[in-house]
């Protein structure tokens, strides 16, 4: 069965930087588009970003150019998310996606990872 | 910027019919999608393409897209139907999310 799995959260300080990685299983990596959403704590979802399946197309919410940069190896079934001057406000669950089509829906989610950005 | 409505809470009784709408301008000219997170666990989707349900979703759930208004309705809620409501579309490249809806059935 599909499987996403995060990893990389933790407690960084404010202006730090963190790479965040979801491993994929039970399904074609290769052959998916990938999204990254978060949502912090007693907040609502918010959409990062996107890959396609080849990595060559990628987007992103405004709110997030600049500071995020998404990537995948496909040789390894895995997604990241670098996160760069981390603030207070990016503390927050940290899903990864997988995403049906360009512009498709998110089918499969990840249990998440916390990213807490506290001095 | 896309902006999404949705109510923030509502309450059904075990039984009866509740209707979530998520409101944007222009809203039915795209796809509509709802996911359901219950607490402490990943959303589920449950409405894809406005109104196709997954296979393990159950029957109860249907959803319209229309105007400047998607509706997601849960017939004959359940409790196991209380949790919170997300409406979801693409705009310019970008997804958006609806802030989301508290359902309780009580």
């Amino acid at each position: 069965q599909v499987q996403l799995v995060e990893s990389g959260g933790g407690l960084v300080k404010p202006r730090g930087s963190l790479r965040i990685s979801c491993a994929a299983s039970g399904f074609i990596f290769g052959d998916y588009y990938m999204s990254w959403i978060r949502q912090a704590p007693g907040k609502g979802l918010e959409w990062i970003a996107y890959i396609s399946s080849t990595g060559q197309t990628i987007y992103y919410a405004d709110s997030m150019k600049g500071r995020f940069s998404i990537s995948r190896d496909n040789a390894n079934n895995s997604l990241h998310l670098q996160i760069n001057s981390l603030r207070a406000e990016d503390t927050a669950l940290y899903f990864c996606a997988r995403t049906t089509s360009l512009e498709g829906h998110f089918d499969h989610w990840g249990l998440g990872t916390l990213v807490t950005v506290s001095a | 910027s896309l902006e999404l409505t949705q109510p923030p809470s509502m309450s059904v009784s075990p039984g009866q019919t509740a209707s979530i709408t998520c409101s944007g301008d222009k809203l039915g000219k795209d796809y509509v999608y709802w996911y359901q997170q219950k607490p402490g666990q990943s959303p589920v989707l449950v409405i894809y393409q406005d109104d196709k349900r997954p296979s393990e979703i159950p029957v109860r759930f249907s959803g319209s897209n229309s105007g400047n208004t998607a509706t997601l309705t849960i017939s004959e809620a359940q409790a196991m139907d209380e949790a919170d409501y997300y409406c979801q579309t693409w705009d310019s490249n970008a997804a958006h999310f609806g802030g989301g809806t508290k359902v309780t059935v009580l």
